[in-house]
């Protein structure tokens, strides 16, 4: 079974400065996918960026990049540039083995200006 | 380009009455998946189908709850006998195929009175 684990409940940032948003996950499989999805207060999740398990680069999509540790199974989420429509709820999730997608319990992300 | 749409929005019942919900995926993606979301957790899998056949489902899943996605296109999500326990977020999600990005929908709120 997996488990993915996020220690946050909360975090702030200060418009235009970056942010690091920690996640551990825990898998018996060799082969599995990792995401970061954000969910804005009452809109829809949209996923944020995705990654390998089998690729050592780490992602990135613009001002979103992970640091991705596979021996300390480690998934974190860096925001750069950090802008008020940054915040939202952040979930990272896992998918290996199964198709389902496995969710950490979230990180509420405010941008103060 | 069409999202995932699902209908309806929201929904108040009574304890004890039965509730259909609709999810209909991207174009072309043969996966289709149900998650429930409850208050300050993050999602969790209750079943996914590839075309028509329904090919994994979580413990979750009570007796209570039936999906269905016919000829492969939309899905329904019936609860029969709603339990106050019931009240969350069902989230639908669509994919290409295995492996690919999972691409949520707006979710369909349930409050069980």
């Amino acid at each position: 079974a997996q488990t993915v684990t996020q220690s946050q409940p909360e975090m702030s940032v200060q418009e235009a400065e970056t942010v690091t948003l920690s996640c551990t996950y825990d898998t018996s499989e060799s082969d599995y996918y990792l995401f970061w999805y954000k969910q804005p207060p009452s809109r829809q999740m949209i996923l944020v960026i995705r990654q390998e398990a089998y690729k050592q680069q780490n992602a990135t999509e613009n001002r979103f990049s992970v640091n991705f540790q596979k021996a300390a199974k480690s998934f974190s989420l860096k925001i750069s540039d950090s802008q008020l429509g940054d915040a939202a709820m952040y979930f990272c999730a896992a998918q290996g083995g199964s198709e389902k997608l496995v969710f950490g319990k979230g990180t509420k992300l405010t941008v103060n200006p | 380009d069409t999202g995932v749409s699902q209908d309806p929005r929201h929904k108040i019942t009574k304890r004890g009455q039965n509730v259909t919900f609709r999810c209909d995926p991207i174009s072309e993606h043969n996966r289709l998946y149900w998650y429930r979301q409850t208050l300050g957790q993050g999602p969790e899998f209750l079943t996914y189908f590839q075309n028509e056949a329904q090919l994994e489902k979580s413990r979750l899943l009570s007796d209570r709850f039936s999906a269905e996605r016919p000829k492969g296109s939309f899905s329904t999500l019936e609860i029969q006998r709603t339990e106050q326990g019931d009240s969350a977020m069902y989230l639908c999600a669509s994919s290409l195929q295995g492996g690919d990005t999972q691409y949520f929908g707006p979710g369909t709120r349930l409050t069980v009175l």
